[in-house]
């Protein structure tokens, strides 16, 4: 099974600045089926991203995905006091599904 | 407003079974896919598989096809996990997803709020 590392674990930033968060897969993701999700404590994951880029329905234009085969990037391009959460990348592009441990960004 | 409403908190002994349902609330079931996907304490999100709603086609990952059974009832808009001969390992919180409408990308756009299920002796 494809296996995803996400880095950093942790990044601590402080609103208004950019976040890059890193998802590495074991393998070729085919087709480039690769999803984000956001956690908010207490609350479900909400889908971000799939297919690398295309942002999901409601999702603000300062999230951006891009990467292909198995770096993939997920940009948060001013960080809102609501981005401040749990990321998760997730392929599809192999079975099983699987996905990363998560990047956790949080307040400086 | 759109939901998927779970079923509540288990307690199972080790070699039972536990059933969790899902019910979709403010759009009809029969018009998605529906995947469970757990999370044990510290772990990360694990895929179960899937099931259409429609139809009730399903595929498992291949690490629960034994045990593991999905199903439907399309009049009640209700789907179901049932897990057979629990183990330790199992407990988790065990959440149904839906699918994203495009069928080509198993993306999951709505989460259910997730059921405990704690298996111990």
């Amino acid at each position: 099974e494809i296996v995803l590392t996400q880095s950093p674990g942790t990044l601590s930033l402080s609103p208004g600045e950019r976040a890059t968060l890193f998802c590495r897969a074991s393998q070729s993701v085919s087709n480039n089926y690769l999803a984000w999700y956001q956690r908010r404590p207490g609350q479900a994951p909400r889908l971000l991203i799939y297919v690398a880029s295309s942002r999901a329905t409601g999702i603000p234009d300062r999230f951006s995905g891009s990467g292909s085969g198995t770096d993939f990037t997920l940009t948060i391009s001013r960080l809102e006091p609501e981005d401040f959460a749990v990321y998760y990348c997730q392929q599809y592009g192999s079975l099983p599904w699987t996905f990363g441990q998560g990047t956790k960004v949080d307040i400086k | 407003q759109v939901h998927l409403v779970q079923s509540g908190a288990e307690v199972k002994k080790p070699g039972a079974s536990v059933k969790v349902s899902c019910r979709a609330s403010g759009f009809t079931f029969s018009n998605y896919v529906f995947h469970w996907v757990r999370q044990a304490p510290g772990q990360r999100f694990e895929w179960m598989g899937w099931l259409k709603g429609d139809i009730g086609d399903t595929k498992y990952s291949q690490k629960f096809q034994d045990r593991v059974t999905f199903t439907r009832d399309r009049s009640a808009g209700t789907g179901y996990m049932e897990l057979n001969s629990l183990k330790n390992e199992d407990t988790a919180v065990y959440y149904c997803v839906r699918n994203v409408p495009d069928t080509r990308h198993d993306a999951f756009d709505l989460w259910g709020q997730g059921t405990v299920v704690t298996v111990s002796s």
